[in-house]
């Protein structure tokens, strides 16, 4: 069981716009910066958005992020099929035992 | 260019013990961390833990306290991750990721922008 929720899965048609959600607390979402995860299959991790809502260079701007509270979203629009990957929030968690922690993950199908 | 290339793949039995490597290049290796997580088959990512480059602190995930180890050696900008006792779900993908931490005025800002290619460690009997 993951300390931050996201859906295991979402679907849209290519064009369209997704949203994945990814919920937390006030240990770590409500007090620290949020980033994302893209990981296509058999391929390690890449960093698609830091620190709430920030795109690193070459990262398209289809891709955004949003942060309100304890919760986050991760924004795609325009879905290519190259975009069907499994997609993590991350951030670190100020608790008792400071660490970092990552959502279960959200696979995205683009039908 | 940034890169963490890690060692290869390993197969080894319930007990023993494994140790993957990280050989980074293209970036001053102590200005930044490096963190270890791992992924079991078909499974989501776990946090391993953390080393600072620069002066070896560490800061280890609870359940791996006292079985995993977290070194570097500056003098050939590679990290190292040693895990005891292995059990067979360990068996996972390991990567290292490097760590971005800047502080601002809001809290540190932290996330991971290069990652390795990944160590497949198999345990098996």
């Amino acid at each position: 069981q993951s300390v931050l929720t996201q859906p295991p899965s979402v679907s849209a048609a290519p064009g369209q716009k997704v949203t994945i959600s990814c919920s937390g607390s006030s240990s770590n979402i409500g007090n620290n910066y949020v980033s994302w995860y893209q990981q296509l299959p058999g391929t390690a991790p890449k960093l698609l958005i830091y620190d709430n809502n920030k795109r690193p260079s070459g990262i398209p701007d289809r891709f955004s992020g949003s942060k309100s509270g304890t919760s986050a979203t991760l924004g795609i629009t325009g879905l290519q099929t190259g975009d069907e990957a499994d997609y993590y929030c991350g951030t670190w968690d100020s608790s008792l035992s400071a660490h970092w922690v990552f959502g279960g993950g959200t696979k995205l199908t683009v039908l | 260019q940034v890169q963490l290339v890690q060692s290869g793949a390993e197969v080894k039995k319930p007990g023993a013990s494994v140790k993957v490597s990280c050989k980074a290049s293209g970036y001053t290796f102590t200005s930044y961390g490096i963190s270890w997580v791992r992924q079991a088959p078909g499974q989501g990512l776990e946090w391993m833990g953390w080393i600072s480059a620069y002066n070896g602190n560490t800061n280890y995930a609870q359940k791996l306290q006292g079985r995993v180890t977290m070194t570097t050696d500056t003098s050939t900008s590679t990290a190292y991750m040693e895990l005891r006792s292995l059990r067979s779900d360990d068996t996972a993908v390991y990567y290292c990721a490097r760590l971005v931490e800047v502080g601002t005025v809001a809290g540190n800002s932290r996330s991971y922008d290069y990652w390795g290619q990944g160590t497949l460690v198999t345990v098996s009997s």
